[in-house]
């Protein structure tokens, strides 16, 4: 298996633009993390999903994050409006047992300038 | 508090030493995760472990549950091994970090 596929690998936008971030995690696994991590702030749990539906949203920092997954080889992270604040690295982590056992993707670094 | 916490915050130890890495935690849990970050940003899981001791080539990790501690020790310590390496526990169905350790290993 490939592992947890993430894309872009790096993405720079300008603020006020439309942010779509992509995760496929690994075949089999029946959950899905959204983190994002800044020097400030560490590693932070933005969403996570189980057996496709959103299970808990309170990491997402605003109305400007949402999330969706609409089956189990695909999700998707979007940001609209960016804004530089929202730079960071947002890693996709897939599993299959809850938060027992996670798999990180490489992670998209964001820079919105 | 952090739910999580880990000492020290940075480490520099010279090739060969034995290392050692802590992780408390305040709440009950079923299992700890440990987990290396490399320069690159990459992450990759090292142990999950819910009692007693695991080893993986040069690294051993141990945990108490009683005591709501684990050690994370690496033996022989090469520069290769100079990463952050964060604790994470999962306290309602998701994962919570500590701050994480960062750790160089110099020649």
């Amino acid at each position: 298996d490939a592992g947890v596929i993430q894309s872009p690998r790096h993405e720079v936008t300008e603020m006020g633009q439309e942010v779509t971030l992509r995760c496929k995690p690994i075949s089999g696994h029946n959950s899905l993390f959204w983190y994002r991590q800044t020097m400030m702030r560490g590693l932070e749990l933005l969403i996570y999903f189980n057996n496709n539906v959103p299970i808990d949203d309170s990491g997402m920092p605003e109305d400007r994050f949402s999330a969706k997954m609409p089956n189990a080889s695909f999700s998707t992270l979007k940001i609209q409006p960016s804004e530089p604040r929202d730079s960071a690295v947002y890693f996709c982590a897939s599993g299959a047992g809850g938060a027992n056992e996670q798999f990180f993707g490489p992670g998209t670094r964001l820079t919105v300038l | 508090k952090n739910e999580v916490e880990q000492s020290p915050q940075n480490l520099t130890a010279q090739e060969g030493e034995f290392i050692t890495i802590n992780c408390s935690y305040s709440v009950g849990i079923s299992a700890l995760h440990w987990l290396q970050q490399h320069p690159g940003g990459g992450i990759v899981s090292l142990f999950m472990l819910s009692s007693g001791k695991k080893k993986h080539g040069r690294l051993i990790a141990t945990i108490n549950i009683q005591e709501k501690h684990s050690s994370l020790h690496i033996t022989a310590s090469h520069p290769r091994d100079s990463a952050v390496y964060i604790c994470a526990v999962p306290l309602k169905g998701k994962l919570t970090f500590g701050t994480g350790t960062r750790l160089q290993v110099t020649l």
